[in-house]
Formats: structure tokens, sequence, C-alpha cells
């Protein structure tokens, strides 16, 4: 099975900032790359799917690229509201797996 | 409008049985592989399980193979997840998921004595 690779486990940063969060598939899945977005007790929002397309009402601060094993999400410049956990997942064939998890934190 | 409702979940003792069930509408269900994600407490998001279209292939992660068993009924629109020799660690929300866009709300299931 492929193995997704999240990265960092945990980020701190200010509002403001430009965050990045990395995802590195253990064997190429071309585009087929999610990031969901997480708040306790919700369900996983979708922000962008095919690696760089931004789902229908995700703020345009919110941007991922990346093709094959690499893959990136960038949040352009942090708001308060931005402060929760964030994942990545293949979905080119069964099993959908899912990164580890990158909790972000404002300082 | 997709909509994934999943019920059955509740307290279950160590090694006993539950069945959740998925109701799915606003698709053509027959035309959709189906998953199930669980996610412990406090824990990430783990891939559980997943089904064809058709019902005739299925994906078991490695902790729950021999275990779980998935299956559909597409004249019921319906997915289900047959949990048994359940553990302690099995205790989180389960959901029903149709693709990257489409979750259900999710189901507490809680494995305790």
């Amino acid at each position: 099975d492929i193995q997704m690779t999240q990265s960092p486990s945990s980020l701190s940063a200010s509002a403001g900032d430009r965050v990045t969060i990395t995802c590195r598939a253990s064997q190429g899945i071309s585009n087929y790359l999610a990031w969901y977005q997480q708040k306790p007790g919700k369900v996983p929002k979708l922000l962008i799917y095919a690696a760089s397309t931004l789902q229908s009402g995700v703020p345009s601060r919110f941007s991922g690229s990346g093709s094959g094993t690499d893959f990136t999400l960038t949040i352009s410049s942090l708001q308060p509201e931005d402060v929760a956990t964030y994942y990545c997942q293949k979905y080119n064939s069964a099993p959908l797996t899912f990164g580890q998890g990158t909790r972000l934190e404002i300082k | 409008e997709v909509q994934l409702v999943e019920s059955g979940g509740g307290l279950v003792q160590p090694g006993g049985s539950l069945r959740l069930s998925c109701s799915a509408s606003g698709f053509t269900f027959s035309t959709y592989a189906m998953h199930w994600v669980r996610q412990a407490p406090g824990k990430g998001l783990e891939y559980v399980s997943a089904i064809s279209s058709n019902g005739g292939t299925t994906y078991y992660a490695d902790s729950v193979k021999g275990r779980f068993t998935i299956s559909r009924d597409n004249s019921k629109n319906t997915l289900y997840l047959q949990m048994s020799s359940l553990r302690a660690e099995d205790t989180a929300v389960y959901y029903c998921v149709k693709d990257p866009g489409a979750w259900g709300q999710g189901i507490l299931v809680t494995v305790s004595s």
C-alpha cells in the first residue's frame, strides 16, 4: 500500500504568516490528492482536490500544488479561524490513505 | 444534494458485534465505490474499508481484517459495516464516505465493559 507522510506534525504561526504543509506519497499518485481541514468535533472539510483545485466556498488564501509524490498546502495569510488539524489523502485507488495530520496553532 | 446518514452506533462490550448502516441519497448510489473511515478520540483519520460499486471488490485495513465486513444493498441505497470481535481500540467515530467531498456526519462506536 502507498504511504502518505505529512509534515510537520504541528505548527505554530502568527496571524498573517504564510504557512506551508507538505505531504509525500511513497509512490506516484498523479494528482489524486485531497487536503482537509478538521476542527474539533467536526467532520473533515474538503479544501483542495486534484492537488490544486480549490473546493467551492473555500477562501482563496488556501492553495495546493504538486503532482506525483510531493504535494504542498499553503495558507497565504494565516487567519485565527484557520486553527485546525489538516490532513492530506490520496484517492486514486483503495486504500485512500491519510497523512498523519498537522495541528496548526496561532502564536 | 448528496446526503450520507450513518446509524447503528453505540456502546458495545469487548468481543461484541455491531452493524453500522449508511443511508445514501442525492446521487446514483449503485455507480459509486463507498468507504468507511474512522477517527479514535484525539487521533487522526484512519481508512477502514472500501467496496466497489457492485460489491464485488472489497478492501480492509489490516487493523480490522477478519473482523469487519463491508457490504452494500444497491436496491436500498445503503452501505453497511458489520463489526465483530470488537476491541477497545475500535472505539471511534465512524464516517461513511462517497468521495473526498462527501462525508456523513459520523457515528460513535464505543467498545467498553
